[in-house]
């Protein structure tokens, strides 16, 4: 099965910097590739995702890019701000339909940004 | 829309003992998961179903019943709790084959003494 490397699992950055959160996936039929944002005692929330067919993304001071060739993809944020700090996660998944469906997930890094 | 919802939010079960956590969604959404939770092993998926009357297996599913009577709830059971089933537990919801996003409930934790 698919397997998610995330790194590092704990970053601390100052206010106004950026911040990188890289993972690696094991299986090569993975299509699909989002990032998601706990915020401690809250449930998970989608931030960004990109799919296979698109090397980069960007949401405002979100982005994430895509190299299938390696198998790695990374989430970037620019300009941080107190409020970014959370436990993020990436996942990859095979198939968005049918019995295929399964995200696994990455085991997490907290990002703390210091005011 | 209420979203996804769980209940309990907090449970304290002794080992042996068996509960139901719910899940219900009222979003008319096809495909429902669980996840289990724990410190620095990130999501891990329980069990899914893509639709009423289908379920499947997921990373973890051992220990866990499921059922998908209908397409607004997806119950999971223990049968027979073991501390190692200590765990925040998240229930989510995507429309359908062709949305990507999921949705997660507020999650329930449970502890197993």
């Amino acid at each position: 099965g698919e397997n998610v490397e995330q790194h590092p699992s704990t970053l601390s950055v100052q206010e106004g910097d950026s911040a990188v959160i890289k993972c690696t996936y094991s299986d090569s039929a993975s299509n699909y590739f989002p990032w998601y944002k706990q915020e401690l005692g809250k449930r998970p929330q989608l931030i960004i995702d990109i799919r296979s067919n698109v090397g980069e993304k960007k949401d405002q001071r979100i982005a994430v890019t895509l190299n299938k060739t390696a198998k790695h993809f990374s989430l970037h944020i620019t300009e941080t701000q107190p409020e970014d700090s959370a436990v993020y996660f990436c996942a990859a998944s095979r198939s968005l339909g049918g019995s295929n469906y399964k995200l696994t997930f990455g085991k997490g890094t907290l990002l703390t940004v210091n005011p | 829309n209420a979203g996804v919802t769980q209940t309990p939010k907090f449970q304290v079960l002794k080992t042996g003992q068996s509960m139901t956590l719910q899940c219900a969604q009222d979003m008319n959404h096809e495909y429902m998961s669980w996840y289990r939770q724990d410190p620095g092993m990130g999501l891990r998926l329980i069990h899914y179903s893509v639709g009423a009357g289908i379920t499947d297996q997921g990373e973890v599913p051992n220990g866990y019943n499921v059922s998908r009577s209908t397409t607004e709830d997806f119950p999971l059971r223990l049968l027979s709790a073991a501390p190692s089933q200590t765990s925040v537990y998240f229930c989510a919801s995507r429309p359908d084959r062709s949305s990507y996003e999921q949705y997660f409930g507020p999650g329930t934790r449970l502890t197993v003494t």
